[in-house]
Formats: structure tokens, C-alpha cells, sequence
């Protein structure tokens, strides 16, 4: 079954609106991770967080980490143009060695007009 | 200075066909991975290596073959091609269990 299953699918906002994108995950992890993606590129690396931490801040990003419910959140304030992209969860599981896989999920197309 | 890189960006290729894709990175990392996107933008891992060695290999069809000649390197060899083998493929590095950089990625059409 697929993990880092992200909702909504698609989320349309204007500049200047708050962003809110969410992720459930169904193993447990070592860390979850954010990642960004504009169109016709590679992914490029947010935030880390790991499993003993609730919340981070990465300038105007902001992760959460709900391990009891499997869920993460991430947070974009005042969004711009700019930030239209792709976004995606990836968590990589507990145990195991330290080469761990990352399993991403669907991610979550942000939309953010002028 | 590009950190991770692929090449080509773009191939186009008949079913049948045998080809390869690149990546280097200069980032020092011991760990590289290739993943697969597809259509759906579902982002799944095929392969990893640590300093030249296979140690993530996620049923992936055997025509799908990973070859690895520097810890800098690793490159994927596909044969015989078919039309789900159509999408983009990813090379990432990173140290050990921590955050991935990601290439520029090579979109690959089966035609």
C-alpha cells in the first residue's frame, strides 16, 4: 500500500493566502521530509523532521508531526507566485540501516495566482 | 557546478530498444538512488547504491540494470524497452539516512 498519501491533491489560492498541505504516512519513521518540485524539474529539499519533534520552522515554511496520527502538515504563510509547484511528503522508516529508502507520496500541486 | 546531473534530458526511443541514462554528482555522497515518475507524478525508487554497491533493489524488472563505476557514478542501462517504461527517472545522492538531492531528471517516451 502506498505511503505519504498527501491531500488535498490540488489546492488553488491567491498570493498573500496561507497554504496548508497534509500528509498521512501509514509505517512508522525515522524522519519525514518536504519536498518541492516545479514543473519539468527535479525535487529540491524543504525541511526535515524527525520523529521526535512536533514542529519546525524553515523561514516562511512550517512543519508539523503528529506521530499518534501518522500525519504531518506543511504550512506556507503569504504565499507568492512563485511558490507554485509541486509538493511532496517522503517518509523514511524506523530501523533498518541508515541507507534507508525515502517512500514519497503523490504530492500536492499548489497553485498560487497574482 | 551543477550538484547532480543526467544526461540526455530527453530521450525518445522505439519499444525493443536498449538505452542508458547518466548521472554524476559532485556533491561527495556516498549514496545514490534512481526513482521513477510516472504520469501520475507518483515518485517510486528502483535502486540504491552505497560506494558502488547495490543495497536498495525494489522489484524492478531485470531489464532494468544499475551499473555504478565510482561512488560519483551511477548510471541505468534499460533493455529491451516498453511502453510503460515511459516516464521520467530521477537520479538522487545524499549521505547516509539524510535528505536527497535531487538531478534535473530525463524524461524517457516509448514510442
Amino acid at each position: 500500500s502506498q505511503q505519504g498519501e498527501e491531500d488535498p491533491q490540488a489546492l488553488s489560492i491567491q498570493e498573500g493566502e496561507n497554504a496548508t498541505m497534509n500528509c498521512s504516512y501509514k509505517t512508522s519513521i525515522n524522519n519525514l521530509q518536504w519536498y518541492r518540485q516545479n514543473s519539468g524539474r527535479g525535487l529540491v529539499h524543504l525541511i526535515l523532521i524527525r520523529s521526535n519533534e512536533r514542529e519546525k520552522h524553515s523561514g516562511r515554511l512550517r512543519v508539523t508531526l503528529d506521530t499518534s496520527k501518522k500525519s504531518s502538515s506543511l504550512l506556507i504563510t503569504a504565499s507568492r507566485a512563485a511558490d507554485t509547484a509541486s509538493y511532496f511528503c517522503a517518509t523514511r522508516d524506523a530501523g533498518g540501516t541508515s541507507y534507508g529508502k525515502l517512500t514519497f507520496g503523490q504530492g500536492t500541486i499548489l497553485t498560487v495566482h497574482p | 557546478d551543477t550538484a547532480v546531473s543526467q544526461t540526455p534530458k530527453y530521450l525518445v526511443t522505439q519499444m525493443g530498444n536498449d538505452k542508458s541514462i547518466k548521472c554524476e554528482q559532485n556533491l561527495g555522497h556516498d549514496t545514490m538512488y534512481w526513482y521513477k515518475q510516472d504520469s501520475k507524478k507518483f515518485l517510486k525508487i528502483m535502486f540504491s547504491y552505497n560506494n558502488k554497491e547495490l543495497i536498495i533493489n525494489e522489484t524492478v524488472p531485470n531489464r532494468f540494470s544499475p551499473k555504478s563505476p565510482d561512488k560519483a557514478h551511477l548510471n541505468l542501462h534499460i533493455n529491451s524497452l516498453e511502453l510503460g517504461d515511459s516516464a521520467v527517472y530521477f537520479c538522487a545522492s545524499s549521505p547516509p539516512g539524510i535528505t536527497q538531492y535531487f538531478g534535473p531528471g530525463t524524461r524517457l517516451t516509448v514510442l
